[in-house]
């Protein structure tokens, strides 16, 4: 079992659409991240969450420690929201990263 | 331009041959990091240094070897290549050494080995 699990793999919305994508990870952590990569290849960090909640545009992360899950939040989608996000986590025992396989988001016009 | 300067983009090589990828931090960036993304293992964290020291390594083979050197940019040199060393590899870079900063990641380096 990988140590971060994302779900679902690929998921295809009409523009406008709430999109959830969720972040389960196994091992205790000191941060979690959320991160955007998009066809060209390029990877921007959305979020970096260690409690809580955090809100950015039309984007929001949740995480919930206790239950060890994280979800990505879009509302009101749109085609440019197409991309792979991917969840990681920080270790709290060292540095070290691990990553989700992504999640494959494609948003209909 | 998010601030991270990777060098070269694209780079194609054959087997048995070795490489340098470049990195340059975001101004004020002291943590480096190194990732591998090939199609069947996804993204992969090889490296990190903070201030010149290695802070923390991940699945980095042993023909892997990197640096960061006093004005911060860092290197990462693969040597004895392989075709399965065929992947994107990002360098990101943070202001702390620890998890709880976000990161900033270059626009990677497209290895190809032929």
């Amino acid at each position: 079992k990988n140590e971060v699990e994302q779900s679902p793999q690929n998921l295809t919305a009409q523009e406008g659409e709430f999109i959830t994508i969720n972040c389960s990870y196994s091992v205790g952590i000191s941060a979690l991240h959320w991160l955007q990569q998009h066809p060209g290849g390029g990877i921007v960090s959305l979020f970096m969450l260690s409690s809580g909640k955090k809100k950015h545009g039309r984007l929001i992360a949740t995480i919930n420690i206790q239950e060890k899950h994280s979800s990505l939040h879009i509302t009101a989608s749109h085609p440019r929201d197409s991309a792979v996000y991917i969840c990681a986590v920080g270790g709290n025992r060292d540095d070290k990263i691990i990553f989700g396989k992504g999640t494959r988001l494609h948003i209909l016009p | 331009d998010s601030g991270v300067t990777q060098t070269p983009k694209h780079l194609i090589t054959a087997t048995g041959q070795r490489v340098t990828l470049r990195c340059s931090p975001r101004s004020g960036d002291l943590s480096v990091y190194w990732y591998q993304q090939s199609l069947d293992q996804g993204l992969q964290f090889l490296i990190q240094y903070y201030n010149g020291e290695e802070r923390a390594k991940g699945n980095i083979l042993e023909r892997f070897s990197a640096q960061q050197f006093p004005d911060l940019h860092s290197e990462l040199n693969l040597s004895s290549l392989e075709l399965g060393d065929s992947a994107l590899y990002f360098c990101a870079s943070s202001v702390g050494r620890g998890q709880l900063y976000g990161y900033t990641f270059g626009s990677g380096t497209r290895l190809t080995v032929v």
